[in-house]
């Protein structure tokens, strides 16, 4: 079976402070892991993913992940957040499931930046 | 820009009407996917295709239908249409969607209003 858990529906930081954004995750098999950020009315754009290489990933716009498989964790940092960053943010697993690639997205996480 | 492009970017229409929104994968990709995004919901798999063929079913109802033509494009066709179909549809693809790596590069959606 496979979920994907954000535990913030909506996250408030103010500019200039770090951001966290947490996601668990459920998979039988060793999966790959993904943030997508969605910009009001637009489509969903990678950040990052995880496929089994360095556990800490790097991403676009400072971004960066760490996977932690002992906590079944994905979290989503940036040391410092900026105004454009104020957008919804998906965590998504991915794994196997009869030799095709199968998905489950996260509900997301609203993040706000506070002036 | 994804590479992905989706047309039309707005759709205005009234109930029991039907509507086909129409998608264009990235140069090389075989999969593609479409997903329903709306406030009560989030966003939710629809269906994929994968080189003609269907793949995977998700949450569709059976007012709706998709179809991958041999160009690769796909069209979404819905069906007596309900107010609560008002939604943002997100098309995406991938090179195949074989591996649990392959990324999801999504469209700018369509914006379909239900009157």
């Amino acid at each position: 079976a496979q979920s994907v858990t954000q535990l913030d529906s909506h996250v408030s930081v103010s500019e200039g402070t770090p951001v966290l954004l947490r996601c668990n995750y459920s998979s039988s098999y060793s999966p790959s892991l993904f943030w997508y950020v969605q910009h009001p009315n637009k489509g969903l754009q990678l950040l990052l993913k995880y496929t089994s290489a360095a556990t800490l990933v790097k991403g676009i716009n400072g971004f960066e992940a760490e996977f932690k498989k002992s906590e079944t964790s994905f979290h989503l940092t940036k040391p410092s957040a900026h105004m454009s960053d104020a957008a919804e943010y998906f965590c998504v697993v991915s794994d196997l499931a009869g030799g095709y690639q199968k998905v489950t997205f996260g509900i997301g996480t609203k993040l706000q930046v506070i002036p | 820009d994804s590479g992905v492009t989706q047309t039309p970017k707005h759709l205005i229409t009234a109930t029991g009407q039907r509507v086909t929104l129409r998608c264009s994968p990235r140069s090389g990709d075989l999969s593609v996917y479409w997903y329903q995004q709306s406030l009560d919901q989030g966003l939710q798999f629809l269906i994929q295709y994968y080189n003609g063929e269907e793949r995977a079913k998700g949450n569709i109802l059976e007012r709706f239908s998709a179809q991958q033509f041999p160009d690769l494009h796909s069209e979404l066709n819905l069906s007596s249409l309900e107010l609560g179909d008002s939604a943002l549809y997100f098309c995406a693809s991938s090179v195949a969607g074989v591996t649990s790596t392959d990324t999801q590069y999504f469209g700018p959606g369509t914006r379909l209003t239900v009157l």
